[in-house]
C-alpha cells in the first residue's frame, strides 16, 4: 500500500522566514493530495487540496508543489507568522482503494516572533 | 459550515474497561471515519462508514469496534480498554470518497490506566 514520510518532524522559524515541509509518496498513480493544520486542541483543518494535474497552488500565503516525478508534495509557509504555529499533515489518496487516505506523520511548526 | 462533534472530550479508563466514543456530524455526509493520533504515526484509520448500518475497516482495527447507528452517528466502541489504545481519537466526515475534503472533530482524549 501506499506509503507516506513527512519532514521535518519539527521546525523552527522566526516570523517572516519561509517554512517547507515535504512529504514523499510511493504510489505514482496518487491522485489527490491535501495539507491539514491542527492547533493545540483542535482538530485537523483542511489547508489546500490539489489533484495530480497540478503542479502548483497558492493561496493565501501557502503554495503547494507537487513533483510527481519524484513523487514530492511540499508545503511552503511564506512570511510565516506565530499563527501558524501548528501540527501539518499531508495526506495523499491511496489510488488502489479510493476510499482510503494515507496521513503523514506531522510536522510541528514553531513561529517565534 | 460542516459541524463535527464529539464526546467524551476527555476520558480516564482502566484497563479492561468498557469505552464508547460518540461523533456526531450535521451535514448530511455519507462518509464517517475514526482516526487515531499517536506521535510518531501520524493519523491512522481506525473503522469508516460510507452510510448507516454499513462499517468497513481501515488500518488498525483490532481492539475496536464501531456502528454507525444513523447518517449522523457514528460511535467507536472499546469493549476491553488496554492501555496501547490511550490515544487521541478523531472522527471525521466527508461528503463522498476520503478524497473528498474531510471534516474533523474536536478530538477525545482517551487514557487507558
Amino acid at each position: 500500500g501506499e506509503q507516506v514520510e513527512q519532514r521535518p518532524p519539527h521546525l523552527s522559524v522566526r516570523e517572516g522566514d519561509s517554512a517547507i515541509i515535504i512529504c514523499t509518496y510511493t504510489d505514482s498513480a496518487t491522485a489527490y493530495f491535501s495539507w491539514y493544520k491542527q492547533e493545540a486542541g483542535a482538530g485537523l483543518q483542511l489547508l489546500m487540496s490539489v489533484l495530480s494535474n497540478v503542479d502548483r497552488k497558492e493561496e493565501q500565503g501557502l503554495t503547494v508543489l507537487l513533483n510527481k516525478k519524484d513523487k514530492r508534495l511540499s508545503l511552503n509557509l511564506t512570511a510565516a507568522h506565530p499563527g501558524d504555529s501548528a501540527v501539518y499533515f499531508c495526506a495523499v489518496s491511496e489510488p488502489s482503494n479510493t476510499d482510503k487516505v494515507v496521513f503523514g506523520t506531522g510536522t510541528r511548526l514553531q513561529v517565534s516572533p | 459550515e460542516a459541524a463535527v462533534t464529539q464526546s467524551p472530550r476527555n476520558k480516564v479508563t482502566v484497563t479492561g474497561g468498557n469505552v464508547t466514543l460518540s461523533c456526531r456530524q450535521t451535514n448530511s455526509h455519507n462518509y464517517m471515519y475514526w482516526y487515531r493520533q499517536d506521535t510518531g504515526h501520524g493519523l491512522r484509520l481506525i473503522h469508516y462508514s460510507y452510510g448507516a448500518g454499513n462499517l468497513q475497516i481501515g488500518d488498525v482495527p483490532d481492539g475496536y469496534k464501531a456502528t454507525r447507528t444513523t447518517q449522523e452517528d457514528f460511535f467507536l466502541l472499546l469493549e476491553l480498554a488496554s492501555p496501547s489504545q490511550t490515544s487521541l481519537y478523531f472522527c471525521a466526515s466527508s461528503d463522498a470518497w476520503m478524497q473528498d475534503t474531510q471534516y474533523f472533530g474536536p478530538g477525545t482524549r482517551l487514557l487507558v490506566l
